[in-house]
């Protein structure tokens, strides 16, 4: 196992266009994160699964995220009718109960 | 989680020690100090955690007071790969659910 992988790394997309970002976290992991990141500043949460349960939202996760983990397995965030300001670095995360927080090189997003 | 405080940016000579401090003065019995790095364009990378002792591993030291209300995190001997962002956090291990990384401390270290 080679950690966690996020696909694609770069995303270029137009104002107004959808977006699907794909998490392959750890095999033997149970939760997933997804933290969303702005330049100059730290990663900050969306969301977070334990096995295919989306247990907790933050308030950032606007109307137009959507996250899933099918088969507590892999997970996808989909940004619809992106904006401008949802440019960023999104950032996907897995753990053992809690333990061995561990992170993917995350999907750079801009919306032109 | 308990909140901490972290100079914006620090220097440090290659093949010195680089100490980064932090504040965590609210921190609870219960909650671990967590060290992250994050260089540049990669997710952050886990350094080191402790509770109350001084812990050591490969990676640095992390020095906390008796007290808890504070931290050091070392790095014996400077590289320039260490050029990163540090981050400091505090939670209760396996409890909470998200990190609240702050905007943490842009360390470069200098040839």
């Amino acid at each position: 196992d080679t950690g966690v992988s996020q696909d694609p790394r770069h995303k270029i997309t137009k104002r107004g266009q959808n977006v699907t970002f794909r998490c392959d976290p750890i095999s033997e992991h149970n939760r997933l994160y997804w933290y969303r990141q702005t330049l100059g500043q730290g990663p900050e949460f969306l969301t977070y699964f334990q096995n295919e349960a989306q247990l907790e939202k933050s308030r950032l996760l606007s109307d137009r995220f959507s996250a899933e983990r099918p088969k507590g397995s892999f997970s996808t965030l989909e940004i619809q009718r992106t904006e401008q300001g949802d440019s960023a670095m999104y950032l996907c995360a897995s753990s053992l109960e809690g333990n061995g927080y561990t992170f993917g090189s995350g999907t750079r997003l801009t919306v032109v | 989680d308990a909140k901490t405080t972290q100079p914006t940016s620090m220097d440090c000579a290659e093949g010195r020690a680089a100490n980064l401090p932090c504040n965590h003065s609210t921190i609870s019995g219960n909650e671990y100090v967590y060290w992250y790095r994050q260089i540049h364009s990669q997710g952050p990378q886990y350094i080191i955690h402790g509770l109350k002792n001084n812990e050591t591993n490969e990676m640095a030291s992390l020095i906390i007071t008796e007290d808890r209300k504070s931290s050091t995190l070392i790095l014996p001997h400077a590289t320039l790969r260490d050029t990163a962002v540090y981050y400091c956090i505090v939670r209760v291990v396996a409890g909470a659910n998200n990190l609240f990384f702050g905007t943490g401390t842009r360390l470069t270290v200098i040839p």
